[in-house]
């Protein structure tokens, strides 16, 4: 089966670190994405692991346990901009479709 | 080059009409994907084409629902008889055949409403 989970809301003040966590259990793996996702709009890829480790990108960095199956995303002096739900999307197999999570909705306070 | 793009952005529809949507993914991406979006919730997969060909299906996608993407570019998905449970939002999504990542690039997608 496929499963992922995400907290559902997250709260943090502009300026500070927050970290949005995600357990994964998959058919298979082959890749795991972050997207953002503002009300409204399309999502937007922020980061994709496909082996362990941190990447970083500018004030966001993604982390992968395959291991484990758990991944983090961490975004590093929040601005009120970053107020979005943040989705955690597993690719099965590559080329094919994603597995999303529920998303986690992140309010980044003044 | 524009992005993918969706028509329409709003659909109102009564129960039991049938509606199509259109989805004209970025040029020269062979893999195009169908999610529906419900609110809170992320995206679920539908359905997947490579070129023209329909490659997989999720058991989300009724009898009432088809897909196509008759000449390996824009696709089409028409839901026939809606529900008021077909309410929610249908992204579309494409990505190029090579790439590092591979990832998936949205549209902004058709939210229906069902009455």
């Amino acid at each position: 089966g496929q499963n992922i989970d995400q907290p559902t809301e997250m709260t943090a003040t502009e300026g500070a670190i927050v970290q949005i966590n995600c357990t994964y259990q998959t058919s298979g793996f082959n890749g795991l994405f972050w997207y953002q996702q503002h009300a409204g709009e399309a999502p937007t890829f922020l980061s994709y692991n496909v082996l362990d480790g941190l990447e970083e990108k500018g004030r966001f960095s993604s982390f992968l346990s395959r291991s484990k199956g758990y991944s983090y995303l961490l975004l590093k002096e929040l601005q009120m901009k970053d107020s979005a739900s943040y989705l955690c999307a597993v690719r099965p197999v590559y080329g094919q479709n994603f597995v999303f999570g529920p998303g986690t909705r992140l309010s980044v306070l003044p | 080059d524009t992005g993918v793009s969706q028509d329409p952005r709003h659909k109102i529809t009564k129960r039991g009409q049938n509606v199509t949507f259109r989805c004209d993914p970025i040029s020269e991406h062979n893999r195009l994907y169908w999610y529906r979006q419900t609110l809170g919730q992320g995206p679920e997969f539908l359905t997947y084409f490579q070129n023209e060909a329909q490659l997989e299906k999720s058991r989300l996608l009724s009898d009432r629902f088809s897909a196509e993407r008759p000449k390996g570019s824009f696709s089409t998905l028409e839901i026939q008889r809606t529900e008021q449970g077909d309410s929610a939002m249908y992204l579309c999504a494409s990505s190029p055949g090579v790439s590092s990542y591979n990832e998936q690039f949205f549209g902004p997608g058709t939210r229906l409403t069902v009455l």
